[in-house]
C-alpha cells in the first residue's frame, strides 16, 4: 500500500552545520515530492518540492534530491540557523485522479545557537 | 489573495456529541483535502473533495464525513465524538494535482 517513511524523527545540529532528512516512498508511480515546514503552533508550509523528471532542486540554503530508482528523496539544509528549528514533513501523492498526500511521520529539527 | 481559512480555531466538545468544521479554500482552488494531525500519528489523510464530489477517502470510520459546496467551501463532520478524536484538523486547498497544497491554520478539537 501507500507508505512514506521519514528519518530521523529528531535531529539536533549546531548553528551553521548542515541537516539532512531522508524519506522513502513505496509507490513507483509517485511523481511529485513536496517538503513542508511546520513551526510550533502554525500551519504546515511548503518550503520546496521536486518532480520526478528532476534529480535535484535548490533554493538558497535548501535543496532536495530525488533517486527514483531507489525510491527515496532527501532534504538538505545548509548553514542552519535557529529559525530553521521546526518539524519537517516529506510527502508523496497517492497516484490517481484525486489529490491525496501521504505524509512522512515528521522530523523535529533543533538548531542550537 | 486570501489564504485558506478554517473555523472555528478551537473547539471543546463532550464525548458523544457531534461537531462540524468549516474550510474556505483559496479562491479558484477546487480541491479541498482534510487531514487529522496528532502527536502520535502525524498527518493522516481524511478525504478529498473536488467540484462537490468526494474523490478519495482515508482509513477513518464512518463517523467522519464531509461535503463540499458549489463555491468550493468544505465542511467536515464528526459524529459520536470519542476522546481519541482530539486532534488538530487541517484542511488544504490546491488548484490541480501535483501542485502546492496550501494549508489552513487548523481547528484544534478537544473532546472531554
Amino acid at each position: 500500500g501507500e507508505n512514506v517513511e521519514q528519518h530521523p524523527s529528531t535531529l539536533s545540529v549546531q548553528e551553521g552545520d548542515s541537516a539532512v532528512i531522508k524519506c522513502t516512498y513505496s509507490d513507483s508511480a509517485s511523481n511529485y515530492f513536496p517538503w513542508y515546514k511546520q513551526e510550533l503552533g502554525k500551519r504546515p508550509q511548503l518550503i520546496i518540492d521536486i518532480r520526478s523528471n528532476v534529480g535535484e532542486k535548490k533554493d538558497q540554503r535548501i535543496a532536495v534530491t530525488l533517486n527514483k530508482t531507489a525510491k527515496h528523496f532527501s532534504l538538505h539544509i545548509t548553514e542552519t540557523q535557529p529559525e530553521d528549528s521546526a518539524v519537517y514533513f516529506c510527502a508523496a501523492p497517492s497516484p490517481g485522479s484525486s489529490y491525496k498526500l501521504i505524509f512522512g511521520s515528521g522530523t523535529r529539527l533543533l538548531v542550537r545557537p | 489573495k486570501a489564504g485558506v481559512t478554517q473555523t472555528p480555531r478551537y473547539l471543546i466538545k463532550t464525548r458523544g456529541q457531534q461537531v462540524t468544521l468549516s474550510c474556505s479554500p483559496i479562491s479558484g482552488h477546487r480541491s479541498v483535502s482534510w487531514y487529522q494531525q496528532t502527536p502520535g500519528q502525524g498527518l493522516q489523510f481524511l478525504f478529498e473533495y473536488f467540484s462537490e464530489t468526494q474523490r478519495n477517502k482515508g482509513n477513518f470510520p464512518g463517523r467522519f464525513s464531509g461535503r463540499q459546496f458549489s463555491n468550493s467551501r468544505s465542511e467536515m463532520n464528526v459524529s459520536t465524538l470519542e476522546l481519541g478524536d482530539s486532534a488538530l484538523y487541517l484542511c488544504a486547498s490546491a488548484s490541480t494535482q501535483n501542485t502546492e497544497a496550501f494549508f489552513g491554520q487548523g481547528t484544534r478539537l478537544t473532546v472531554v
